[in-house]
């Protein structure tokens, strides 16, 4: 079975400044993807970012990009420019890309980051 | 399309009593997926279907626990009896296809059991 870590259970970042959030992840599958969600105070999960394993190239959306290690099974998310309204729980997540039974295309997620934004 | 909706948003419900949740996914999607997240397991899959169909319950965790889908634009998670460790936030989501493509959540609902 897939595990997903996400190490830091809280994290804080100055207005406009930068911060990474960690995640690993367990798998002895070749073929999968990875997720970062955000979730406001409102609870809405929101997709922030997307990788597909098989691409080398690590995915970039506006302010949000990741750090991509395959081998190492890290998944890390920078937040450019951080802003108030990054603040929010911040969550890893798995899928795998093949179907092998039942339960193949659950998102499997880690705990949560939770992230202050300092004005 | 106005997303995953969701409700309740919020219930309260005493011991013992069944509870319905219910869910409406975005028009088209053939996935539907329940989730429960609560602090000290953080967010679990419970059930999933594919074009209206179960295709992993293996998350729910007993009898009490139930879920349908009569129709593609509709789904209910039941609880009966209702305890006070099933108070957590119950998530709806959909995709359309299974593999790669985004998984829109709902609001989804804060149950509280007393």
């Amino acid at each position: 079975a897939q595990t997903v870590t996400q190490s830091q259970p809280e994290m804080s970042v100055q207005e406009a400044e930068t911060v990474t959030l960690s995640c690993t992840y367990d798998t002895s599958e070749s073929d999968y993807y990875l997720f970062w969600y955000k979730q406001p105070p409102s609870r809405q999960m929101i997709l922030v970012i997307r990788q597909e394993a098989y691409k080398q190239q690590n995915a970039t959306e506006n302010r949000f990009s990741v750090n991509f290690q395959k081998a190492a099974k890290s998944f890390s998310l920078k937040i450019s420019d951080s802003q108030l309204g990054d603040a929010a729980m911040y969550f890893c997540a798995y899928r795998s890309a093949r179907y092998s039974g039942a339960g193949s295309y659950q998102l499997t997620f880690g705990k949560g980051t939770k992230l202050s934004v300092i004005p | 399309d106005a997303g995953v909706i969701q409700s309740p948003r919020h219930e309260v419900t005493e011991m013992g009593q069944e509870v319905t949740l219910r869910c409406k996914p975005i028009s088209g999607h053939d996935y539907l997926f329940w989730y429960r997240q609560t602090m000290m397991r953080g967010l679990e899959l419970l059930i999933y279907f594919n074009n209206n169909v179960p295709i992993d319950d293996s998350g729910m965790p007993e009898d009490r626990f139930s879920a349908k889908m009569p129709n593609a634009s509709f789904s209910t998670l039941k609880i009966q009896p209702s305890e006070p460790r099933d108070s957590a936030v119950y998530f709806c989501a959909s995709s359309l296809g299974a593999k790669d493509t985004e998984a829109f959540f709902g609001q989804g609902t804060r149950l509280t059991v007393v």
